[in-house]
């Protein structure tokens, strides 16, 4: 069976800091992977996608990035923290192709509080 | 575009009340809709889909019921537990890239005993 797991599961930053977070994927090979922030009391905001290695598309212009180094390892990382970033980081994946029948699947989740 | 609009929380209720959590959408083509629900401090989990129009979807008592006419996927319980609170989140994929769902903005569900 497939599993998703993310770290750390808390992270508390200063301001200016910079940010790496991890998501591994076990049980599947060349999965969709995403990466959402879910800020306080609000919705699911996509922040970026990748269809493969290497291929990243960003949905939302910001100071956060992310890399596919491995099949099934999403990073999302930051050179330097806003208060704003704070949230609660969701990674997700979904099998892979074409098909929008197809749900996804959630991590944990990572809560980052920048101070 | 696309989107996913759910009614406004939060909603409390009474256990053993019935549920209704309310969800239209807008998409071009003919997408999928999907119920999660995320328990608090953790992510979200799937609670059920509908992938064509008519279809009902269901799981652990929750149903929904794909109805293309009024472009609605509301999530009904007959009788909610306290164990059911929750944020619920309506969503949709109709792209046919990378599936990417769209989300509502989530309805905050809390059951009193």
């Amino acid at each position: 069976s497939q599993t998703i797991h993310q770290w750390p599961a808390t992270l508390v930053q200063p301001v200016g800091s910079p940010l790496s977070l991890e998501c591994t994927v076990e049980g599947t090979s060349n999965p969709n992977l995403y990466w959402y922030r879910q800020a306080a009391g609000r919705g699911l905001q996509l922040l970026f996608y990748s269809v493969g290695i290497g291929q990243i598309s960003s949905e939302v212009p910001q100071n956060l990035s992310a890399s596919r180094p491995q099949d099934r390892q999403f990073i999302l990382s930051s050179k330097k923290l806003l208060l704003s970033d704070s949230g609660f980081y969701l990674c997700a994946w979904s099998v892979p192709g074409m098909n929008r029948y197809n749900e996804q699947f959630f991590g944990p989740g990572t809560r980052l509080t920048v101070l | 575009g696309n989107s996913v609009t759910q009614m406004e929380g939060p909603v409390t209720l009474s256990e053993e009340a019935f549920l209704t959590i309310n969800c239209t959408y807008t998409a071009t083509g003919y997408p999928s809709l999907f119920w999660y629900v995320q328990y608090p401090g953790e992510g979200l989990q799937l609670l059920l889909k509908a992938t064509k129009a008519d279809d009902k979807g269901s799981n652990k008592g929750f149903e929904a019921t794909y109805r293309k006419e009024t472009t609605s996927f509301h999530l009904e319980k007959g009788s909610v537990q306290v164990s059911d609170s929750a944020v619920y989140f309506c969503a949709l994929n109709s792209a046919p890239g990378a599936q990417k769902l769209v989300f509502g903005q989530g309805t905050r569900l809390t059951i009193n005993p």
